[in-house]
């Protein structure tokens, strides 16, 4: 079954310590996304790529750092100058026009 | 500035009775728009679209309207069923370019009572 797999979970990082989030697809699709979650907040935009080693920052890019060395995988790094990095992520990708988004189950970093 | 605005927090209904859940939104160049359900530690699966050439696009329970002038648009679930207690999420995207970003609005939670 094709999917896109987002790893783990739930994660817990100290203050002051990067942390980077899993984000894997085996849709073969050219575009990927990340974008955060927090409470009563719609979804915003922090990276996108649209192609491999290619990526361009989206709303919120400040503190973060992504990769994408390969079509399947496309890690976020939430380094320690993100101010408030507690927050729920999504992976997403997609293949062909708007109606082609498949998102990942999330990855809830709790920073304390 | 919110481009994709919905101003409802969250909606109860009864069981069988119509939900109605609206959105506005400020970005005249936005083409296409989307509705997504999503449950608690989720992601997001989508649920119904509609492009800005009509007014009207209905699946099954679900019917979205969009009102053009108005930069208006709202989804309608009937009958309303327990099973679509959610959030659901209004997006916009533009079909410049080809990033196919989506704009999300804040949400809605929608509670449908037994």
């Amino acid at each position: 079954d094709g999917g896109i797999t987002q790893s783990p979970k739930y994660l817990f990082r100290k203050e002051g310590q990067n942390v980077t989030l899993s984000c894997e697809q085996n849709l073969n699709h050219d575009a990927m996304y990340w974008y955060r979650q927090d409470p009563g907040q719609g979804l915003r935009l922090i990276y996108y790529s649209q192609i491999v080693n290619d990526f361009q920052k989206g709303d919120i890019a400040e503190g973060y750092s992504v990769s994408r060395e390969k079509k399947e995988s496309f890690p976020l790094t939430v380094t320690s100058a993100q101010k408030n990095p507690t927050a729920f992520y999504l992976c997403a990708s997609r293949s062909g026009g708007v109606y082609g988004y498949t998102f990942g189950s999330g990855t809830r970093l709790t920073v304390v | 500035d919110q481009q994709v605005k919905q101003n409802s927090p969250s909606l109860s209904v009864q069981e069988g009775r119509i939900s109605i859940l609206n959105c506005d939104y400020t970005n005249s160049m936005f083409d296409y728009f989307l509705w997504y359900k999503k449950y608690p530690a989720e992601g997001p699966t989508f649920l119904i679209s509609i492009s800005s050439i009509k007014d009207k696009n209905e699946d099954g329970r679900f019917t979205v309207f969009l009102n053009k002038s108005a930069k208006h648009l709202s989804l309608h679930i009937v009958p309303s069923q327990p099973g679509d207690s959610a959030v659901y999420f209004c997006a916009a995207s533009t079909s410049g370019g080809s990033n196919y970003k989506l704009t999300f609005g804040k949400g809605t939670l929608l509670t449908v009572n037994p």
